[in-house]
């Protein structure tokens, strides 16, 4: 298996554009999270999936943000309109039922909003 | 707020010594779970510890869980510059069962 594989890898936008970040998690599992980096924050939870799903969405920022899960293997993380603040990495993980195998992360996607 | 935290935030070590980082955590955790990002890279998970006051062995690295299962650290021994990279704890709050909280990190700095 390939991992998880998030495009873009680096994204550079100027505020108030439309940014889709996606995201392919490993075949089998059942479990996708969006998490966001930023040294002043750190790793944060977005939004988690379950059987593609939304669970949990209390992270996410503002209604600017959505996200969204159409099948198994495909979820997108949508902001609009952007802003500076909204400028860090997010990665995107994914997990099975079985918590002990912990989570695999994919590369992360650099946002940068000017 | 952040529920889990670690310290120390930053140690610079030479090559050759220990390093320890501690985690704590302000609610119970059902489990833990520690995860290495190189710099510029992402998250790695390296082990979960669910039992209190669990040790686990990973050749030079040496993990434990907290009898109250509230705290747990991350100890290096003999430190090497392939160890640089930030080191993460990350729990499941009681409660959560699915939901990983992750701790503030501590950033290994190792130097020849």
């Amino acid at each position: 298996d390939a991992g998880v594989i998030q495009s873009p890898r680096h994204e550079v936008t100027e505020m108030g554009q439309e940014v889709t970040l996606r995201c392919k998690p490993i075949s089998g599992h059942d479990y996708l999270f969006w998490y966001r980096q930023t040294m002043m924050r750190g790793l944060e939870l977005l939004i988690y999936f379950n059987n593609n799903v939304p669970i949990d969405d209390s992270g996410m920022p503002e209604d600017r943000f959505s996200a969204k899960m159409p099948n198994a293997s495909f979820s997108t993380l949508k902001i609009q309109p952007s802003e500076p603040r909204d400028s860090a990495v997010y990665f995107c993980a994914s997990s099975s039922s079985i918590p002990h195998w912990g989570y695999t992360f994919g590369s992360g996607t650099r946002l940068t909003v000017v | 707020g952040q529920q889990v935290m670690q310290i120390p935030q930053y140690q610079h070590v030479q090559e050759g010594e220990d390093f320890t980082t501690y985690c704590n955590s302000s609610t119970t955790l059902s489990n833990i779970q520690w995860y290495k990002q190189r710099p510029g890279g992402h998250p790695v998970f390296l082990i979960q510890l669910v039992k209190s006051g669990e040790v686990k062995k990973q050749k030079r690295l040496t993990f434990q869980f907290g009898e109250a299962k509230k705290n747990s650290s991350l100890h290096i021994t003999a430190t090497q510059t392939t160890d640089v990279g930030t080191y993460f704890c990350a729990g499941f709050l009681t409660g959560t069962a699915s939901k990983l909280t992750f701790g503030t990190g501590t950033r290994l700095q190792v130097t020849l």
